[in-house]
């Protein structure tokens, strides 16, 4: 079946621009996660969803990063004002519920912030 | 609160040698484990994960690590390594009934020399 999509694979964006980044996880998994991945550096945990719950945004580093997730499905995260230090691969992963289970990622969009 | 170390950035190693990747966590009690790989422009694939029951778990691509509750490290290993398992290895720790959020290693780069 189908994995964890999502898009785009690489944007490029100039300082202060407001991006979307798009993230489809698999059918069915009512878990959803972001991820930021720097060079070199491990994944940092930014935003989880769970069903209907709140989410849990306690690793989004600023107000400037949000996220939403329509009907328990699709979620976008979206960076405004844009940084060079949000250059970054930013990973989404779902999973059937919560961590205890295996997440599954999707390929990640790279973004530059020039 | 939960925590992973990985001690080795690099590890670097010929083809058909004996692999060991390190991995320690701190944790309160017995957590869930897991060994994720990330191949180039990849997204995180599961290698394998201890939840619970034998302390040696078998997992993917020829992949078994084992669980060591005394030294709270959960080291991957491998018998012979192939080119292809060149790649970034993480480490994950999730809570049962704590935190829906696994915490990730930072990552340890394989590098297979010919």
């Amino acid at each position: 079946g189908a994995g964890v999509s999502q898009s785009p694979s690489n944007k490029v964006t100039e300082k202060g621009k407001d991006v979307e980044l798009r993230c489809d996880p698999i059918s069915g998994h009512t878990a959803l996660y972001w991820y930021r991945q720097s060079l070199g550096q491990g994944l940092e945990f930014l935003i989880y969803f769970q069903g209907n719950s709140a989410p849990d945004k306690s690793g989004l580093p600023s107000d400037r990063f949000s996220a939403e997730r329509t009907g328990g499905s699709v979620s976008t995260l979206t960076i405004q004002r844009t940084q060079q230090e949000d250059s970054a691969v930013y990973l989404c992963a779902s999973s059937l519920d919560f961590g205890g289970n295996e997440q599954f990622f999707g390929p990640g969009t790279r973004l530059t912030v020039l | 609160a939960q925590s992973v170390t990985q001690p080795d950035i690099h590890i670097t190693v010929s083809e058909g040698a004996s692999l060991e990747l390190r991995c320690n966590y701190s944790y309160g009690a017995t957590p869930y484990l897991f060994w994720y790989v990330q191949s180039p422009g990849q997204g995180l694939q599961l290698l394998l994960k201890y939840f619970s029951g034998d302390t040696l778990v078998q997992g993917i691509k020829g992949f078994e690590a084992e669980f060591k509750r005394s030294q709270s490290s959960f080291n991957l290993r491998k018998p012979s390594v192939h080119w292809s398992d060149a790649a970034e290895y993480f480490c994950a720790v999730g809570s049962p009934g704590g935190s829906y959020i696994p915490t990730f290693g930072r990552g340890t780069s394989l590098i297979v020399h010919p």
